[in-house]
């Protein structure tokens, strides 16, 4: 079963649009932890954020903003005023510790694509 | 600068050739992991390292094989055995095992079948 959905393959948006990406995801643990990753055309993976499940408070930094929904289950990433540069594929990924126990799994969703155009 | 090293940044095997990737880190972290990039997909954990001499099959580490001889390094081979090679590998580390701690990526291998 997928854990971890961005529903949202491809977004293309034109600059200074606001723009939200999407994450859902599944867990039996009550305590996990969900990060948000860019990916720019460069290749490496760049972290943005880390969410604790205790804590509900939205999160902005910059024109970046999550807004993490317990009830829900969902962690929406929200782009302000966006800019050419942000262009990348975004990864949203959950980090649980498995039934059987030991190392911690961080697992990605398949990523959204996000194309600001000038 | 502190940060992970991959090489090379593009790679081509031949049929029945074991080429190997290399991952070095210089952030003192213990935990290492090696993911593979599909096109259109997320990453999947190939393998990974808690600590030195140590390490643990990840969900797709058939056709792979790993070693952690020292704290910095974490080469992967890809072995003959796997079939379908072409893709993205990207090796990571965290400062440790630990559910909290956000992994850092190096800027990957793009491996292609001659």
């Amino acid at each position: 079963a997928q854990k971890v959905t961005q529903a949202q393959t491809e977004i293309s948006v034109v600059e200074k649009e606001d723009v939200t990406l999407d994450c859902v995801y599944e867990t039996r643990d009550t305590t996990y932890y969900l990060f948000w990753y860019k990916q720019p055309p460069s290749g490496e993976l760049v972290f943005l954020i880390r969410r604790n499940s205790f804590d509900e408070q939205n999160e902005i930094s910059g024109r970046y903003s999550w807004n993490f929904q317990k009830s829900t289950s969902s962690f929406n990433f929200t782009i302000t005023a966006s800019q050419v540069v942000d262009s990348a594929v975004y990864f949203c990924a959950l980090s649980e510790v498995p039934p059987s126990g030991g190392y911690n799994k961080l697992i990605f969703g398949a990523g959204t694509r996000l194309a600001v155009h000038p | 600068d502190g940060g992970i090293t991959q090489s090379p940044k593009y790679l081509f095997r031949k049929e029945g050739q074991n080429v190997t990737l290399s991952c070095e880190q210089n952030l003192n972290h213990d935990a290492m992991y090696w993911y593979r990039q599909d096109p259109g997909q997320g990453l999947r954990l190939i393998y990974y390292s808690q600590i030195v001499n140590d390490f643990q099959k990840g969900d797709i580490a058939e056709g792979y094989s790993v070693s952690r001889e020292k704290k910095e390094s974490f080469p992967l081979t890809v072995t003959s055995a796997q079939k379908n090679p072409t893709a993205f590998y990207l090796c990571a580390s965290s400062m440790t095992g630990g559910r909290s701690q956000p992994q850092h990526f190096g800027d990957g291998t793009r491996l292609s079948i001659l």
